[in-house]
């Protein structure tokens, strides 16, 4: 049972333009929502997160939107850089989860120069 | 701060032996996790714990065992070592107000 899922297993765009990430999940119960990027031979780290009480959350070139009633959420990274160039993990949690987190299986994402 | 580490960073195991992968982070974190990542697929919850001397499975447990002595270490031992084990681990910690943890650059495990 994925209740995270990442439906794009690739993703590649032309350094400058948008990169635009997608996540569904299926347990209503998650009310926080996470990305993570990952580098080859390097663990996962923290992008940007979004509560379940808003829905856009903007840091810089990354801008997460959440659409509760569709269960999705998106990554836009704009403009994009080959820098940007790695594996992107959606996760999610409930309030009964604590702080354990669900996955989706991830988006590598290849900005070309 | 060294953040999380984790040893060793690559290891081959025959089937039916075992190891302990270790996991230390000097942050002073409360909750530490363990993670496995399979090929084309999301990190699964191994098991995590919330505090020295406390610990719970997560979605993936069988197969192996943990125990959390000190605040700072998090040892993932595995027992009997299967094929099915091959996979990269990660360990990760966090503090309760923190959902966004800190993870290790991973011990990546093939048992043949």
């Amino acid at each position: 049972d994925q209740q995270v899922k990442q439906n794009s297993p690739s993703l590649s765009v032309q350094e400058g333009r948008i990169s635009i990430l997608n996540c569904d999940y299926t347990n209503s119960m998650f009310d926080y929502f996470l990305w993570y990027k990952k580098y080859p031979a390097e663990g996962p780290t923290f992008l940007i997160s979004i509560s379940s009480i808003k829905d856009k959350n903007e840091d810089g070139r990354f801008t997460v939107f959440l659409n509760k009633s569709a269960k999705h959420l998106s990554l836009h990274i704009v403009p994009s850089q080959p820098g940007d160039s790695a594996v992107y993990f959606c996760a999610a949690q409930s309030e009964t989860s604590g702080s354990r987190l669900t996955f989706g299986e991830g988006t590598q994402l290849t900005v070309n120069p | 701060n060294a953040g999380v580490t984790q040893t060793p960073k690559f290891r081959i195991l025959k089937i039916g032996q075992s190891m302990t992968l270790q996991c230390t982070q000097d942050m002073n974190h409360n909750y530490m996790y363990w993670y496995r990542q399979d090929p084309g697929m999301g990190l699964k919850l191994i098991y995590y714990s919330v505090g020295a001397g406390i610990t719970d499975k997560g979605e993936v447990p069988n197969g192996y065992n943990v125990s959390r002595s000190t605040t700072e270490d998090f040892p993932l031992r595995l027992e009997l070592a299967a094929p099915s084990q091959t996979s990269v681990y990660f360990c990760a910690s966090t503090t309760p107000k923190g959902p966004s943890g800190f993870f290790g650059p991973g011990t990546r495990l093939t048992v043949l």
